[in-house]
């Protein structure tokens, strides 16, 4: 069974930094973009980072340009999310999704982790 | 990058009846690479349909999308009690990838 797991969500200060992880298991891990989108309280979804399969290309939304990193460990099979400099607008339920096709494109996303919150704020 | 406007933004139907949702994007939406997404709360988005029209898998065939260009459609035939929840379209098109706003399709 194809199953995303996040973790790391919390409670931090505005200003503060979080490590998101996702676990993944049930398909080759290396061979798929990974996406993270988060939703906000009662708001919609909306695109924050995405990286290829290999690691080498990465994407991030404007709101979060400068002060999220994404990666991956294909040899653990684990997708991460460091969150720095983090503000109120930040908070929300982070997902981690997988890309239907292949490494090197980001298409819809097929597969979705149940979620993990992270609330900034003091 | 690409505006996604969905209409209207709360539809109100009885078990049953024929929901109409409406995905307009700001320009055109290339290759038809739409998808759509159900999610209900407390849970993840779950992919109903992508390439505007194609189910994704186990997906009833009450659900159905249409659509090219800029206007796109998602059709539930008949509504079953577990389909209220709320739906969104995303195109993949032209990066960023973007939602739209949603749709709470609701008991009337």
């Amino acid at each position: 069974e194809v199953q995303l797991v996040e973790s790391g969500g919390g409670l931090v200060q505005p200003g503060g930094s979080l490590r998101l992880s996702c676990a993944a298991s049930g398909f080759t891990f290396s061979s798929y973009a990974m996406s993270w989108v988060r939703q906000a309280p009662g708001k919609g979804l909306e695109w924050v980072s995405g990286i290829t399969g290999s690691g080498y290309s990465t994407y991030y939304a404007d709101s979060v340009k400068g002060r999220f990193t994404v990666s991956r460990d294909n040899s653990k099979n684990t997708l991460y999310l460091q969150m720095s400099g983090l503000r109120a607008e930040d908070t929300a339920v982070y997902y981690c999704a997988k890309d239907p096709y292949g490494p090197n494109r980001y298409y819809y996303m097929d597969v979705w982790g149940k979620g993990t919150t992270v609330t900034a704020s003091s | 990058e690409i505006v996604l406007t969905q209409s209207p933004g709360t539809l109100s139907l009885s078990p049953g009846e024929r929901a109409t949702l409406s995905c307009r994007a700001s320009q055109s939406v290339s290759s038809s690479y739409l998808a759509w997404y159900q999610q209900k709360p407390g849970q993840p988005p779950r992919l109903l349909i992508y390439g505007a029209s194609r189910r994704a898998s186990d997906i009833p065939d009450r659900f159905s999308g249409s659509g090219s260009g800029t206007d796109f459609t998602l059709t539930i035939s008949r509504l079953e009690p577990e389909d209220f929840a709320v739906y969104y379209c995303q195109q993949y098109g032209t990066s960023p990838l973007t939602f739209g706003g949603g749709t709470k399709v609701e008991i009337k």
